[in-house]
């Protein structure tokens, strides 16, 4: 079965540097990928979404990267700050659902940025 | 725009007491999301509505939760009886169209603590 994988152990950094997250993902090619924040007691948010055929695709400091044949895709925040601290979900959708919004999450990593 | 609403945020009960949630989802959203979310976990899909269809109730507990969205708009998730292990955040999410690759919008949640 689908299997994603994100680092469980928080990820601690020092302003103004760059955050780098990983989310890999095991047994099928996922035709896009999808990353939110969520705050501690709020719902996700949604951040990026990058097709299979996108290697990479930026949002102000964000940048993911999609790479199916590690079955890997990297989130980065440039220029970090502590208001950026948050936990990050990685979401691909469901083996055989491509097209119907059905999603399976990452647990998440837990981005902290310190001042 | 007003978000997806959840009610209620917050909600302690003992077990073998029935609990129900209630979610609005953004205007125009037609399909519907619960996902259930524990601790240190990501959210994991319960139950999806198109319109009034739950087209995917694969993963919901069907001898203890149920779930309705009878004209297609906000929808109640019930668990009778309640069991210690269901404290968990239920999140509805909504999301735009049906059969898509789309972002989704979550609610804050609803928090259970089952004593």
């Amino acid at each position: 079965s689908q299997k994603i994988e994100q680092n469980s152990e928080a990820l601690n950094i020092q302003e103004g540097k760059t955050a780098t997250l990983t989310c890999n993902y095991t047994n099928y090619s996922p035709a896009y990928l999808q990353w939110y924040r969520q705050d501690p007691g709020r719902g996700p948010v949604f951040l990026l979404l990058i097709r299979e055929n996108e290697k990479e695709k930026r949002k102000e400091r964000l940048k993911v990267t999609f790479d199916t044949t590690l079955k890997q895709s990297l989130f980065h925040i440039t220029a970090s700050q502590p208001a950026d601290s948050a936990t990050y979900l990685c979401a691909l959708p469901s083996a055989g659902s491509s097209n119907t919004g059905k999603l399976i999450f990452g647990q998440g990593t837990t981005l902290q940025v310190k001042p | 725009e007003a978000g997806v609403v959840q009610s209620p945020r917050y909600k302690i009960i003992e077990k073998k007491q029935p609990v129900a949630f209630w979610c609005n989802p953004i205007s125009g959203h037609n399909t519907l999301y619960w996902y259930l979310q524990n601790l240190g976990q990501g959210p994991e899909l319960l139950i999806r509505y198109e319109n009034e269809e739950a087209v995917d109730d694969s993963q919901l507990p069907k001898d203890r939760f149920s779930a309705e969205r009878l004209k297609g708009v906000d929808s109640t998730l019930k668990i009778q009886p309640a069991e210690l292990g269901d404290s968990a955040v239920y999140l509805c999410a909504s999301s735009f169209g049906t059969g898509r690759a789309g972002e989704l919008f979550f609610g804050e949640g609803s928090r259970l603590t089952v004593l």
